[in-house]
């Protein structure tokens, strides 16, 4: 089935730094991909999604683009900010409709 | 429109005793989504109901396990007997009809057993 792999974290990082969390998939075709964002206590929150090769996802600073030649889906943002700290899911649907996750990589950003 | 509602938040169980997780998907969602987040761990999969129907349960454990999503109501996640390795995180996900593949997660119940 389908399946995708990120970095391991903690990624610790200071505040209006550049931010990359890498995502590559093994699937068959090209599914959607997709990025959510746990913060602390919470459940998961749609952060961006891209449903064909090619396509960039983007919101709230953050973006990744759908690269079929390097299946990867990486995530980035410009300057992170403290509210940014949170763990990070890359995620593509498999069979049966389920959604498979990466292991999640934290996030930590210091003022 | 409100999101996807879970209760209880916290919930706390002795071993060997009953929990019971309930989930109401968005408004105009139809498909309901379980996921199991271990300590320091992703989400796994475990079931995928419509209303009235188990779809698939390929990652739901056999035993003590089981959900439904009645006709009226919201979805249950029943775990009988449980055990101190029960205790995680248990989230819901609803998806509409046309769209499963984005799907939207509530906040979660966080199981304690003692």
């Amino acid at each position: 089935g389908n399946s995708v792999t990120q970095m391991e974290g903690p990624v610790t990082l200071s505040e209006e730094a550049f931010l990359t969390i890498n995502c590559t998939y093994t699937a068959t075709g090209y599914p959607s991909l997709f990025w959510y964002v746990q913060y602390p206590g919470e459940g998961l929150q749609l952060l961006l999604k891209a449903t064909k090769a090619d396509d960039k996802g983007s919101n709230k600073g953050f973006e990744a683009t759908y690269r079929k030649e390097t299946t990867s889906f990486h995530l980035e943002k410009g300057s992170v900010q403290v509210s940014d700290s949170a763990v990070y899911f890359c995620a593509c649907p498999n069979a049966g409709n389920m959604l498979t996750f990466g292991g999640g990589t934290r996030l930590m950003v210091k003022p | 429109n409100a999101g996807v509602m879970q209760n209880p938040r916290h919930l706390v169980r002795r071993r060997g005793q009953e929990a019971r997780l309930r989930c109401s998907p968005m408004k105009g969602h139809s498909h309901v989504y379980w996921y199991r987040q271990l300590p320091e761990e992703g989400l796994k999969f475990m079931v995928y109901l419509q209303k009235e129907n188990i779809i698939d349960e390929s990652g739901m454990p056999k035993e003590r396990f089981s959900a439904e999503f009645p006709k009226e109501g919201p979805s249950i996640l029943r775990i009988q007997q449980v055990v101190r390795g029960d205790s995680a995180a248990y989230f819901c996900a609803s998806s509409p009809p046309s769209g499963f593949e984005t799907q939207y997660f509530g906040p979660g119940t966080r199981l304690l057993v003692l």
